[in-house]
């Protein structure tokens, strides 16, 4: 089982959808979490960090559920320039950041 | 700030050929990390660094070395290039292992 698994999707949605994406990872010693975007053949740039009692940013909201083991990544309102790729992110200690494959969104004019 | 650099931004290697990745960053930060990114999967971490001087193995260290005399700079060193190693390369820098910011990445070919 991966350290941490997110659907590969792609998610193909509509401007103007609201699209969820969820991420679970296995290690319960994890204590940071973050979303990263990542364009095609570019570096992942942070997007989010998540905190245990949620948080928004814009457009953009994260939550996390540590006894199920789970973040999730909600966009309202989506836009052409928020298709790419959506990496989770759970960290434990100063250097263990164990990445997802990604969640692939593509929103549609 | 210029953030994280690297270069070079692609290269091509034949088998059992050397390199230098460089990574600098201009942000004063202690804590500098090594990633790979193969099609379709995750970052696999290769080498971190907590500080000047200071370097430790990450995930997937085979095939790779690093050094850290400087706290700017942090080079990956391949030797005895393999097709295994062909993937994309990226560097990142962290104020104290927190937030990462990544580098714009290097894509290497190993023929």
């Amino acid at each position: 089982r991966k350290e941490v698994e997110q659907d590969p999707g792609p998610f193909n949605v509509p401007e103007g959808a609201t699209v969820a994406f969820n991420c679970t990872y296995s290690n319960s010693a994890s204590q940071s979490f973050f979303w990263y975007r990542q364009d095609c053949r570019k570096e992942p740039k942070l997007l989010m960090s998540v905190y245990s009692s949620g948080n928004e940013d814009g457009r953009f909201t994260a939550q996390l559920n540590r006894a199920s083991q789970y973040i999730s990544l909600l966009i309202r309102d989506s836009k052409l320039s928020d298709s790419a790729t959506y990496l989770c992110v759970a960290a434990s200690g100063t250097y263990k950041y164990i990445f997802g494959t990604g969640t692939r969104l593509k929103v549609l004019a | 700030n210029a953030g994280v650099t690297q270069t070079p931004k692609f290269r091509i290697l034949k088998i059992g050929q050397s390199m230098t990745l460089q990574c600098a960053q201009d942000m004063n930060h202690n804590y500098m990390y090594w990633y790979r990114q193969d099609p379709g999967m995750g970052l696999k971490l290769i080498y971190y660094s907590v500080g000047a001087g200071i370097t430790d193995k990450g995930e997937v260290p085979n095939g790779y070395n690093v050094s850290r005399s400087t706290t700017e700079d942090f080079p990956l060193r391949l030797e005895l290039a393999a097709p295994s190693q062909t993937s994309v390369y990226f560097c990142a820098s962290s104020r104290r292992g927190n937030t990462q910011y990544f580098g714009p990445g290097t894509r290497l070919t190993v023929l």
